[in-house]
């Protein structure tokens, strides 16, 4: 089975500190994601990744970047946190032509 | 461009009673389609796939879906509802060519209430 692991299940952090949101999957996937989800909102792609230094933005990306050294891990940063940015964060991981598999998600809080 | 778009917000079962979950979709190319299941403070689970072969799909926990490309459907039924089921299910629509870059577009989803 894929596995998709999210280094926090909970985080709380204050406004304006740099926040790292960490993502490792073990099936040597291509392509990564990283979502929030929002009520009422849904999912809505921030970043994805499709090869080991290559990132592409996604609907949402203003105030989100993201690092992909090695294939297996994908991080999200949050250059300066703001509270409009607590959310659950979820990342996903795929083949190319596969469908995406989950991690268990981050719920982030900004105080 | 594609969008789906999920007909109820919330549905209300009882236990051992049909579950019926509905999806419409557009797409600008041959979709791949999927539901996705999502309980409580979890991730995203792949329940099934819909990938241009049978329009019958079976997938996991006895949950099956059916693709209707004349009305643009993808609906997820179950025969009888088991108190696990209850959680908030996705309807996705992909289109899957490398170039497109696996992207996903997520339906609004529908919360799933089992009652005794």
């Amino acid at each position: 089975d894929v596995k998709v692991t999210q280094s926090s299940r909970y985080l709380v952090k204050r406004t304006g500190e740099k926040v790292f949101l960490e993502c490792v999957q073990d099936m040597d996937h291509e392509n990564m994601f990283w979502y929030r989800q929002d009520p009422g909102l849904g999912l809505r792609l921030i970043y994805f990744s499709y090869d080991v230094k290559m990132k592409e933005k996604g609907d949402i990306p203003e105030g989100y970047s993201v690092s992909r050294e090695k294939k297996e891990r994908f991080s999200l940063i949050l250059e300066s946190a703001s509270t409009n940015q607590t959310s659950m964060y979820l990342c996903a991981s795929s083949e190319a032509g596969q469908p995406q598999h989950f991690g268990d998600g981050t719920r982030l809080s900004i105080l | 461009a594609q969008s789906v778009t999920q007909l109820d917000s919330h549905v209300s079962v009882s236990e051992g009673t049909p579950v019926l979950l509905r999806c419409n979709y557009s797409s600008s190319y041959s979709p791949s389609l999927f539901w996705y299941v999502q309980h409580p403070n979890k991730g995203l689970q792949l329940l099934l796939k819909y990938t241009s072969a049978a329009t019958l799909v079976k997938g996991i926990n006895g949950f099956e879906a059916e693709f209707k490309k004349s009305e643009t459907s993808f609906h997820l039924t179950k025969p009888s509802a088991h108190m696990s089921d209850a959680a908030e299910y996705f309807c996705v629509v992909s289109d899957l060519r490398k170039a497109a870059g696996n992207k996903l577009t997520f339906g609004g989803g529908t919360r799933v209430l089992v009652k005794p």
